[in-house]
């Protein structure tokens, strides 16, 4: 089976920074994307990572090491609107697997 | 950008009744359609991938003949769950991946069907 682990829940306070680590062991890989969830909601997309390193995109960075299974999203100058599940998938065998979901909740 | 809708966005039924959900590429014709279901506060996970004019090919575990998947146009698929249950309720989420975008492995994703079985 293929497995992508992230943690279950983050706390931060507005405006600080938050790290989502992500772990995959898949049975193929072509691509790392990152989600967002609010409840009841689609995920919308963040980011995505096929190449080694860190992409930047406004307030949300991505980082991929594809030769250590290893992902993480970076968010900046945290707002409470941040509060959501953040959805680390990876692309292989033309399907997307997901990991379970890191729920963050921002406090003022 | 691609959007993707979907309806009914809830829908309520009685167990043992069908219940059809519609996924439509609004402005991209899509190669093809994932279908996905969540449950609370668990992700998302793949019910089955459709290719227009093909089968749908369906994830292990998950019934082909329950969740009826059809994709007759490169901008629609359904999903019909046959006889449902009150296990059957869920989140149920489609995903469309678009012909020729510059990040070819990338899905928009539907807004999502609340499906709650009486």
């Amino acid at each position: 089976g293929q497995n992508i682990d992230q943690p279950t829940e983050m706390t931060a306070t507005e405006g600080a920074i938050v790290q989502i680590n992500c772990t995959y062991q898949t049975s193929g890989f072509n691509g790392l994307f990152w989600y967002q969830q609010h409840a009841g909601e689609a995920p919308t997309f963040l980011s995505y990572n096929v190449l080694d390193g860190l992409e930047e995109k406004g307030r949300f960075s991505s980082f991929l090491s594809r030769s250590k299974g290893y992902s993480y999203l970076l968010l900046k100058e945290l707002q409470m609107k941040d509060s959501a599940s953040y959805l680390c998938a990876v692309w292989h065998d033309y399907k997307l697997s997901f990991g379970a979901g890191t729920t963050v909740t921002v406090r003022a | 950008g691609a959007v993707v809708s979907q309806h009914p966005s809830w829908v309520i039924c009685k167990s043992g009744t069908s219940v059809k959900i519609e996924c439509r590429s609004l402005d991209f014709q899509a190669t093809t359609m994932f279908w996905y279901r969540q449950f609370p506060k668990q992700s998302l996970m793949l019910m089955a991938t459709s290719n227009e004019g093909s089968k749908a090919t369906y994830e292990q575990g998950v019934e082909k003949d329950k969740f009826l998947i059809n994709h007759a146009s490169l901008t629609l698929s359904t999903l019909t769950v046959t006889s449902a249950h009150p296990e059957d309720s869920s989140f149920y989420i489609c995903s469309a991946r678009s012909r020729g975008t510059g990040r070819s492995n990338e899905q928009f994703f539907g807004p999502g069907t609340r499906l709650t079985v009486l």
